[in-house]
């Protein structure tokens, strides 16, 4: 069973602040990464799918990189603002078309 | 692009009595459907996923089931409900292929009591 890690569990960061959190995953052997973002009550958002080793993908300030021959991603915020304040979860889409979510990080970005 | 519809959106319903939540799909067609819980302070974890019509993948065994009858319908059941099935439920979609996004539908907050 694929075990899909995420790191720091929660990070607290200043109005302004740059922060990245990790995904890990001991297997390159997937179809696909995702990333979301999932705030309180509400459905989890797409941000971004990845396939290949050495992706890097874009939206806003907000961006991700994967290195599946060392099995880690990495998620960027520039400049957080209050509204980043979600929590972010990684998850691998496996050959068999099902799912595997990390537990995700829990970011607070304070004004 | 597509839209995801769940109904209801809050549900409470006593221990032992039924349950059958409905997810429908607009905007694609085949496209790969997932049912999601998220239990109190815990993450999502992924009940059923359908590949086509009558098809029908489990990933954790309880007294949940699934049924997809139509391309674009999947809906979540049970005969008879037990306090830890109250949670969040999430139903998603995707296209076929790897580069597709996954998108999840608002939602069914489901209390049992």
């Amino acid at each position: 069973i694929l075990n899909v890690e995420q790191s720091p569990q929660s990070l607290h960061v200043q109005e302004g602040d740059s922060t990245n959190f990790t995904c890990s995953f001991p297997s390159s052997n997937f179809y696909a990464l995702h990333w979301y973002r999932w705030e309180t009550a509400k459905s989890p958002e797409a941000l971004f799918v990845m396939t290949l080793n050495g992706d890097e993908k874009k939206k806003g300030r907000i961006s991700a990189t994967l290195n599946t021959k060392e099995g880690y991603s990495y998620l960027y915020i520039k400049g957080s603002q209050p509204e980043d304040s979600a929590t972010y979860l990684c998850a691998l889409h496996n050959y068999g078309q099902n799912f595997v979510f990390g537990p995700g990080t829990r970011l607070s970005v304070l004004p | 692009s597509q839209t995801i519809h769940q109904w209801p959106a809050t549900l409470v319903q006593p221990v032992g009595s039924p349950l059958s939540l409905e997810c429908t799909v607009e905007g694609t067609s085949n496209p790969n459907l997932y049912w999601y819980r998220q239990a109190a302070g815990r993450g999502l974890q992924l009940l059923f996923y359908s590949v086509g019509i009558g098809q029908i993948s489990s990933e954790v065994p309880q007294n949940l089931s699934a049924s997809r009858p139509q391309d674009r319908q999947f809906i979540l059941s049970s005969k008879k409900l037990l306090l830890s099935d109250s949670g969040f439920y999430l139903c998603a979609c995707k296209g076929q292929g790897s580069s597709y996004e996954q998108y999840f539908g608002p939602g069914t907050r489901l209390t049992v009591t």
